[in-house]
């Protein structure tokens, strides 16, 4: 059952520790999303890569977030030094690049507290 | 610019009257699609309905229909004879065919009451 796994499901950690968040997209998606979900803001794009290549950051502050993927099968992202503000559920999503159905495939999400 | 507006935050309705979610985009591309997702208090994302820029009619899938009304921009979700189970958040969401890009909408709280 092909799925995109996001680590971890939950995180607790403290005002200015590192947090990082993994996420393995589905085998044979190219492109793949980065989101951060908070009552207030909705669903926010944070970056998305195709092919590896980031196309799109601009939705993340650059300051202290930032987001890789060494390799086809993981995504990264890291809030270095983590706040309170960026407690929310961080949703990876991926799919193929030019198929057009509007169907994304997202993971579980991972729901960081900042405190 | 780039945006997905849903202006209503919060919606009450009684079970199997139909509902109708606004959404309205803003882009000058051509060659887009919108489509709808729905968030139970589970948190999980679960894929409704998808409208293609160059669709002439009207998606539709089971009880969901997407009222795409092109030169006023608007995407709306309608749900028929709505449910106990449809009491969700809604995020209407659009991409782009150039570059793959999607973003999503604030999302719609829809409250189905017995």
């Amino acid at each position: 059952d092909a799925r995109v796994t996001q680590t971890p499901r939950h995180k607790v950690t403290e005002m200015g520790q590192e947090v990082t968040m993994r996420c393995q997209p589905i085998l044979g998606h190219n492109t793949v999303f980065w989101y951060r979900q908070t009552m207030m803001q909705g669903l926010e794009l944070l970056a998305y890569f195709r092919n590896r290549a980031p196309l799109d950051d601009s939705g993340m502050p650059k300051d202290r977030f930032s987001a890789e993927m060494p390799d086809a099968t993981l995504a990264t992202l890291k809030i270095q030094p983590s706040e309170p503000r960026d407690s929310a559920v961080y949703f990876c999503a991926s799919v193929l690049s030019g198929l057009n159905t509007g169907e994304l495939f997202f993971g579980e999400g991972s729901r960081l507290t900042v405190l | 610019a780039q945006k997905i507006t849903q202006t209503q935050p919060g919606m009450f309705v009684q079970e199997k009257e139909a509902v109708t979610l606004d959404c309205t985009y803003d882009t000058s591309d051509p060659s887009y699609g919108l489509f709808w997702y729905k968030q139970p208090s589970s948190g999980e994302m679960i894929f409704l309905i998808y409208q293609g820029s160059y669709d002439q009619q009207n998606a539709t899938e089971g009880r969901y229909s997407l009222n795409f009304q092109k030169a006023r921009k608007s995407a709306n979700l309608v749900i028929s004879a709505s449910q106990l189970g449809d009491s969700a958040m809604y995020f209407c969401a659009m991409s782009w065919h150039r570059d793959d890009k999607i973003i999503f909408g604030k999302g719609t709280r829809l409250h189905i009451l017995p």
